[in-house]
Protein backbone atom coordinates (compact mmCIF):
# COMPACT_ATOMS: atom_id res chain seq x y z
CA UNK A 1 0.00 0.00 0.00
CA UNK A 2 0.77 3.34 -0.69
CA UNK A 3 -0.13 6.67 1.20
CA UNK A 4 0.46 10.05 0.30
CA UNK A 5 0.21 13.33 2.03
CA UNK A 6 1.18 16.94 2.16
CA UNK A 7 -0.67 18.20 -0.26
CA UNK A 8 -2.06 21.76 -0.44
CA UNK A 9 -2.92 25.27 -1.58
CA UNK A 10 0.14 26.99 -1.96
CA UNK A 11 0.65 30.91 -3.47
CA UNK A 12 3.14 31.04 -6.31
CA UNK A 13 7.21 30.60 -5.77
CA UNK A 14 6.32 28.93 -2.65
CA UNK A 15 7.50 25.17 -1.90
CA UNK A 16 5.64 21.89 0.18
CA UNK A 17 6.74 18.64 0.63
CA UNK A 18 5.09 14.95 -0.51
CA UNK A 19 5.28 12.20 1.60
CA UNK A 20 4.51 8.62 0.72
CA UNK A 21 4.24 5.87 3.47
CA UNK A 22 4.86 2.45 2.03
CA UNK A 23 3.76 -0.66 3.43
CA UNK A 24 3.56 -4.42 2.28
CA UNK A 25 6.91 -4.81 0.33
CA UNK A 26 10.18 -4.35 0.71
CA UNK A 27 10.64 -0.75 0.39
CA UNK A 28 14.27 -0.62 -0.28
CA UNK A 29 13.91 -2.90 -2.97
CA UNK A 30 12.51 -0.81 -5.16
CA UNK A 31 12.74 2.04 -7.92
CA UNK A 32 10.05 4.75 -6.93
CA UNK A 33 8.30 7.00 -9.05
CA UNK A 34 5.96 10.13 -8.67
CA UNK A 35 3.81 10.78 -11.38
CA UNK A 36 1.34 14.00 -11.39
CA UNK A 37 -1.84 14.98 -13.52
CA UNK A 38 -3.48 18.43 -14.03
CA UNK A 39 -6.91 18.58 -13.61
CA UNK A 40 -8.75 17.23 -16.90
CA UNK A 41 -5.23 15.94 -18.42
CA UNK A 42 -3.39 13.06 -18.42
CA UNK A 43 -0.47 11.62 -16.62
CA UNK A 44 2.89 13.09 -16.63
CA UNK A 45 5.64 11.40 -15.12
CA UNK A 46 7.95 13.75 -12.62
CA UNK A 47 10.22 11.84 -10.84
CA UNK A 48 12.02 8.48 -9.97
CA UNK A 49 14.41 7.21 -7.80
CA UNK A 50 16.14 4.07 -7.54
CA UNK A 51 15.97 1.15 -5.19
CA UNK A 52 18.92 2.41 -2.29
CA UNK A 53 18.60 5.91 -3.58
CA UNK A 54 22.13 5.94 -5.38
CA UNK A 55 20.12 7.46 -8.68
CA UNK A 56 17.66 10.40 -9.43
CA UNK A 57 16.32 11.31 -12.23
CA UNK A 58 13.58 14.19 -13.01
CA UNK A 59 11.10 15.51 -15.81
CA UNK A 60 12.92 18.42 -17.73
CA UNK A 61 9.43 20.55 -16.45
CA UNK A 62 10.54 20.33 -13.05
CA UNK A 63 14.26 19.85 -12.77
CA UNK A 64 16.44 22.41 -10.73
CA UNK A 65 12.96 22.70 -8.75
CA UNK A 66 11.85 19.66 -7.78
CA UNK A 67 13.79 16.99 -5.21
CA UNK A 68 13.38 13.38 -4.66
CA UNK A 69 14.55 11.32 -1.95
CA UNK A 70 13.64 8.37 0.48
CA UNK A 71 14.19 6.79 3.79
CA UNK A 72 14.46 3.45 3.91
CA UNK A 73 14.18 3.17 7.56
CA UNK A 74 10.75 5.28 7.47
CA UNK A 75 9.68 2.99 4.49
CA UNK A 76 8.84 6.73 2.72
CA UNK A 77 9.09 8.56 -0.29
CA UNK A 78 9.28 12.37 -0.30
CA UNK A 79 9.42 14.99 -2.92
CA UNK A 80 10.20 18.37 -2.22
CA UNK A 81 8.59 20.92 -4.22
CA UNK A 82 10.18 24.22 -4.43
CA UNK A 83 9.59 27.54 -6.61
CA UNK A 84 6.06 26.32 -7.63
CA UNK A 85 4.43 27.61 -10.73
CA UNK A 86 0.24 27.62 -11.53
CA UNK A 87 1.35 25.01 -14.41
CA UNK A 88 2.35 22.84 -11.44
CA UNK A 89 -1.10 22.10 -9.81
CA UNK A 90 -1.67 18.85 -10.45
CA UNK A 91 -2.83 15.53 -8.33
CA UNK A 92 0.85 13.76 -7.19
CA UNK A 93 0.70 9.91 -6.98
CA UNK A 94 3.53 7.99 -5.80
CA UNK A 95 4.13 4.62 -7.55
CA UNK A 96 5.96 1.35 -7.02
CA UNK A 97 8.24 -0.13 -10.38
CA UNK A 98 7.66 -3.36 -11.35
CA UNK A 99 10.81 -5.57 -10.26
CA UNK A 100 11.25 -7.08 -13.43
CA UNK A 101 9.84 -4.47 -15.95
CA UNK A 102 9.49 -0.86 -15.48
CA UNK A 103 5.83 -1.03 -15.56
CA UNK A 104 4.18 1.12 -12.25
CA UNK A 105 2.48 -2.02 -10.35
CA UNK A 106 1.52 0.01 -7.02
CA UNK A 107 -0.37 3.27 -6.60
CA UNK A 108 -0.91 5.49 -4.28
CA UNK A 109 -4.60 7.34 -3.89
CA UNK A 110 -2.66 11.09 -4.67
CA UNK A 111 -2.63 14.14 -2.73
CA UNK A 112 -3.78 17.40 -4.59
CA UNK A 113 -0.99 20.49 -5.00
CA UNK A 114 -3.12 23.58 -5.74
CA UNK A 115 -0.26 26.46 -6.88
CA UNK A 116 -2.73 29.51 -6.78
CA UNK A 117 -2.59 33.39 -5.49
CA UNK B 1 11.22 12.73 -26.98
CA UNK B 2 9.36 10.00 -27.74
CA UNK B 3 5.48 10.58 -28.30
CA UNK B 4 2.46 7.73 -27.58
CA UNK B 5 -0.66 8.53 -29.48
CA UNK B 6 -4.23 7.41 -28.44
CA UNK B 7 -7.29 7.94 -29.67
CA UNK B 8 -9.23 10.32 -27.52
CA UNK B 9 -12.55 8.03 -27.16
CA UNK B 10 -13.97 4.80 -27.92
CA UNK B 11 -17.64 3.76 -27.54
CA UNK B 12 -18.19 -0.34 -27.01
CA UNK B 13 -22.03 -2.09 -26.03
CA UNK B 14 -21.53 -4.11 -23.25
CA UNK B 15 -20.97 -7.39 -24.29
CA UNK B 16 -18.85 -6.17 -27.25
CA UNK B 17 -14.99 -6.45 -27.42
CA UNK B 18 -13.91 -2.76 -27.04
CA UNK B 19 -9.76 -2.18 -28.49
CA UNK B 20 -7.88 0.77 -27.91
CA UNK B 21 -4.69 1.37 -29.88
CA UNK B 22 -1.29 2.78 -29.13
CA UNK B 23 1.02 4.48 -31.37
CA UNK B 24 4.57 5.26 -31.38
CA UNK B 25 7.63 5.02 -33.16
CA UNK B 26 8.38 1.74 -33.93
CA UNK B 27 6.69 0.88 -31.08
CA UNK B 28 6.95 -3.04 -32.10
CA UNK B 29 10.05 -3.09 -30.05
CA UNK B 30 8.88 -1.54 -26.47
CA UNK B 31 7.42 -2.95 -23.86
CA UNK B 32 3.60 -1.97 -23.53
CA UNK B 33 1.69 -1.43 -20.30
CA UNK B 34 -1.49 -0.11 -20.16
CA UNK B 35 -3.36 1.51 -16.99
CA UNK B 36 -6.64 1.82 -16.19
CA UNK B 37 -8.28 5.29 -13.93
CA UNK B 38 -11.40 5.14 -13.34
CA UNK B 39 -13.08 8.86 -11.72
CA UNK B 40 -11.75 10.13 -9.09
CA UNK B 41 -9.47 7.00 -8.49
CA UNK B 42 -5.66 6.63 -9.07
CA UNK B 43 -4.40 4.48 -12.25
CA UNK B 44 -4.45 0.70 -12.10
CA UNK B 45 -2.08 -1.50 -14.28
CA UNK B 46 -4.07 -3.81 -16.02
CA UNK B 47 -1.54 -4.98 -18.94
CA UNK B 48 2.36 -5.09 -18.88
CA UNK B 49 5.05 -5.89 -20.86
CA UNK B 50 2.96 -6.10 -23.73
CA UNK B 51 0.15 -8.88 -22.89
CA UNK B 52 0.85 -10.35 -19.38
CA UNK B 53 -1.61 -9.77 -16.33
CA UNK B 54 -1.38 -8.71 -13.01
CA UNK B 55 -2.87 -10.91 -10.42
CA UNK B 56 -6.28 -10.12 -10.37
CA UNK B 57 -7.05 -8.57 -13.18
CA UNK B 58 -9.48 -10.41 -15.43
CA UNK B 59 -9.06 -12.63 -18.73
CA UNK B 60 -11.24 -10.44 -20.15
CA UNK B 61 -8.54 -7.82 -20.83
CA UNK B 62 -5.72 -8.75 -23.32
CA UNK B 63 -2.72 -6.66 -24.80
CA UNK B 64 -0.23 -7.40 -28.17
CA UNK B 65 1.82 -5.09 -29.87
CA UNK B 66 3.39 -5.17 -33.58
CA UNK B 67 5.44 -2.85 -34.89
CA UNK B 68 3.43 0.70 -35.30
CA UNK B 69 0.83 -0.51 -32.99
CA UNK B 70 0.10 -1.82 -29.53
CA UNK B 71 -3.56 -2.70 -28.88
CA UNK B 72 -5.56 -3.28 -25.39
CA UNK B 73 -8.57 -5.71 -26.20
CA UNK B 74 -11.39 -5.95 -23.52
CA UNK B 75 -13.85 -8.76 -24.27
CA UNK B 76 -17.17 -8.88 -23.19
CA UNK B 77 -17.15 -5.26 -22.21
CA UNK B 78 -19.51 -4.11 -19.27
CA UNK B 79 -20.46 -0.76 -17.19
CA UNK B 80 -17.60 -1.17 -14.85
CA UNK B 81 -15.29 -1.04 -17.61
CA UNK B 82 -16.12 2.40 -17.88
CA UNK B 83 -12.84 4.53 -17.61
CA UNK B 84 -9.45 6.53 -19.10
CA UNK B 85 -6.73 4.22 -20.31
CA UNK B 86 -3.29 5.02 -20.96
CA UNK B 87 -0.91 3.23 -22.55
CA UNK B 88 3.14 4.09 -21.55
CA UNK B 89 6.16 2.84 -22.61
CA UNK B 90 10.27 3.78 -21.19
CA UNK B 91 11.60 6.22 -23.63
CA UNK B 92 15.34 5.47 -24.27
CA UNK B 93 16.51 8.31 -25.48
CA UNK B 94 15.20 10.81 -22.50
CA UNK B 95 15.27 7.26 -19.80
CA UNK B 96 12.24 8.27 -18.41
CA UNK B 97 8.45 6.80 -18.73
CA UNK B 98 6.32 7.90 -21.27
CA UNK B 99 2.63 7.83 -21.39
CA UNK B 100 0.05 8.28 -23.78
CA UNK B 101 -2.31 11.35 -24.02
CA UNK B 102 -5.26 8.57 -23.04
CA UNK B 103 -8.63 6.53 -24.34
CA UNK B 104 -11.94 7.12 -22.39
CA UNK B 105 -13.89 4.43 -23.09
CA UNK B 106 -17.66 4.62 -22.64
CA UNK B 107 -19.77 1.95 -22.37
CA UNK B 108 -22.85 2.37 -24.52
Amino acid sequence: QLLESGGGLVQPGGSLRLSCAASGFTFSAFTMTWVRQAPGRGLEWVSAISDGGTRTSYAESVKGRFSISSDNSRNTLYLQLNSLRVEDTAVYYCAKDNLESDALDLWGQGTLVTVSS
Amino acid sequence: SYVLTQPPSVSEAPGQTARITCGGNNIGTKSVHWYQQKPGQAPLLVVYDDSDRPSGIPERFSGSNSEKTATLTINRVEAGDEADYYCQVWDTSSDHPVFGGGTKLTVL
